[in-house]
């Protein structure tokens, strides 16, 4: 079945050190979207990319889609202690419906 | 705070048993999906409303369904629950580009 991929599972990291997850769908995607869970919390949207090849960035966050719409990438410049949380991308499936699949998160966790 | 509002926050039921659980969408928002998440797991597309339609559905039986309200209010019923079924369960309403979540609502099957 459809599925999206994040690699790595979890990642410790120093705080100060650069982070990146990578997301890889199964099937095309319509667009990708990216969001942040605390622990005990809910998900909250970062960023939202439409086109293939686009880049953007927030701050010390960097988002790419890929050429193909299949993959994605997060990365976190000078990682912070209050970047600590998952890390989920989550994309719609071209499909006849409407469907919309999360990936499997990446877990960041930041030493002081 | 999202806008988005969910109750019960927790709630305990039994094999066998059915649930409603309830979600008030953002202002302005026509559109309500609801998520699965397991412990541990990334959350899972049970459906999506859209004024009042399902135009979506994730991989889930027919035992999940739910209903969209005039003033885009949503809830999702579970019936013959399963100890599976154990989860948090989140509605997100959707703006353009953009999905806000509820608190989500805790499910403990026993």
């Amino acid at each position: 079945g459809q599925q999206v991929m994040q690699i790595p599972q979890y990642q410790h990291v120093q705080e100060g050190e650069d982070f990146t997850t990578y997301c890889n769908s199964s099937t095309t995607l319509s667009n990708i979207q990216w969001y942040k869970q605390r622990p005990g919390g809910h998900p909250v949207f970062l960023i939202q990319l439409v086109k293939s090849g686009e880049v953007k960035k927030q701050k010390r966050l960097t988002f790419q889609f890929g050429e193909a719409k299949k993959n994605s990438s997060l990365h976190i410049t000078a990682t912070q202690t209050t970047d600590v949380g998952t890390y989920f991308c989550a994309g719609i499936v071209n499909s006849g419906t409407y469907k919309y699949i999360f990936g499997t998160g990446t877990r960041l966790k930041v030493l002081a | 705070e999202t806008g988005v509002t969910q109750s019960p926050t927790h709630l305990i039921k039994t094999r066998g048993q059915q649930v409603t659980l309830r979600c008030s969408s953002q202002s302005g928002h026509n559109t309500v999906s609801w998520y699965q998440q397991a412990l541990g797991q990334g959350p899972q597309f049970i459906f999506q409303y859209y004024r009042e339609e399902e135009n979506g559905r994730g991989n889930f039986p027919p035992r999940f369904s739910g209903l969209q309200f005039p003033n885009y209010s949503s809830e999702l019923n579970v019936n013959a629950l399963e100890l599976d079924d154990s989860a948090l369960y989140l509605c997100a309403s959707a703006g353009y580009n953009e999905q806000f979540f509820g608190p989500g609502t805790r499910l403990t099957v026993l």
